[in-house]
């Protein structure tokens, strides 16, 4: 069965510090990947996403990730956390084999500490 | 705002029960999602409606109905409720079937005792 595992389930981290989440899949079709981003008592918003062509992908608030196809990994990194960043992150991938429906990762806490 | 709105935000209720989730939408978008969300575990999809007359089951549809009453509103049922269900449940929309959820409502949080 295709899944995806975020390896983390708990991140803290300083304000100022990078910050790296970890992300991977198992699958050997062709995929679309996703990150999203919850805040306390809110929904799911959408952070980035890879779809095609360049591996590096930027998004909102200063997160990027890269797409590692040999490791099918989709890590998502910020060099410099703010208070604010302290959400739960979820990992999603769509496997076009599966008819492109998303599934989601167990999600990160990033607790980000003055 | 626009957005995706969902109603109740909290409900409780008896094993046995039976209550609707509304969820509505006012971006025009074709597609809508129920996913729900148990610790550890992500966000695991219900059913969805890809365009307006449409629904499909997702991971997860045991338990539960849909209606996509128009387009803009998509409703969750549970005929008859279990403490397996005891989750909170989000709405999600999307512009087109082959686009990946955009937007999310805030969620329902529901225990059953």
């Amino acid at each position: 069965a295709q899944s995806v595992t975020q390896l983390d389930s708990q991140v803290p981290v300083f304000e100022e510090a990078p910050v790296e989440l970890r992300c991977n899949y198992s699958s050997s079709v062709s995929v679309y990947l996703f990150w999203y981003v919850q805040y306390p008592n809110q929904g799911l918003q959408l952070l980035l996403k890879y779809l095609s062509g360049s591996t590096l992908v930027k998004g909102i608030n200063g997160f990027e990730a890269e797409f590692n196809k040999s490791q099918t990994s989709f890590h998502l990194r910020k060099p410099s956390v703010h208070i604010s960043d302290t959400a739960e992150y979820f990992c999603a991938v769509s496997f076009k084999a599966a008819g492109n429906k998303l599934t989601f990762g167990g999600g990160t806490r990033v607790l980000v500490k003055p | 705002n626009a957005g995706v709105t969902q109603t109740p935000k909290f409900q409780v209720l008896k094993t046995g029960q039976s209550m609707t989730l509304q969820c509505a939408q006012d971006m025009n978008h074709n597609s809508m999602y129920w996913y729900r969300q148990d610790p550890g575990m992500g966000l695991r999809l219900i059913y969805y409606s890809a365009s307006e007359g449409t629904t499909d089951k997702g991971e997860v549809p045991n338990g539960y109905n849909v209606s996509r009453l128009n387009k803009r509103e998509f409703s969750l049922r549970l005929e008859s409720a279990a403490p397996s269900q005891t989750s909170v449940y989000f709405c999600a929309s999307s512009p087109h079937p082959d686009n990946q959820p955009q937007h999310f409502g805030d969620g329902t949080r529901l225990s059953i005792l």
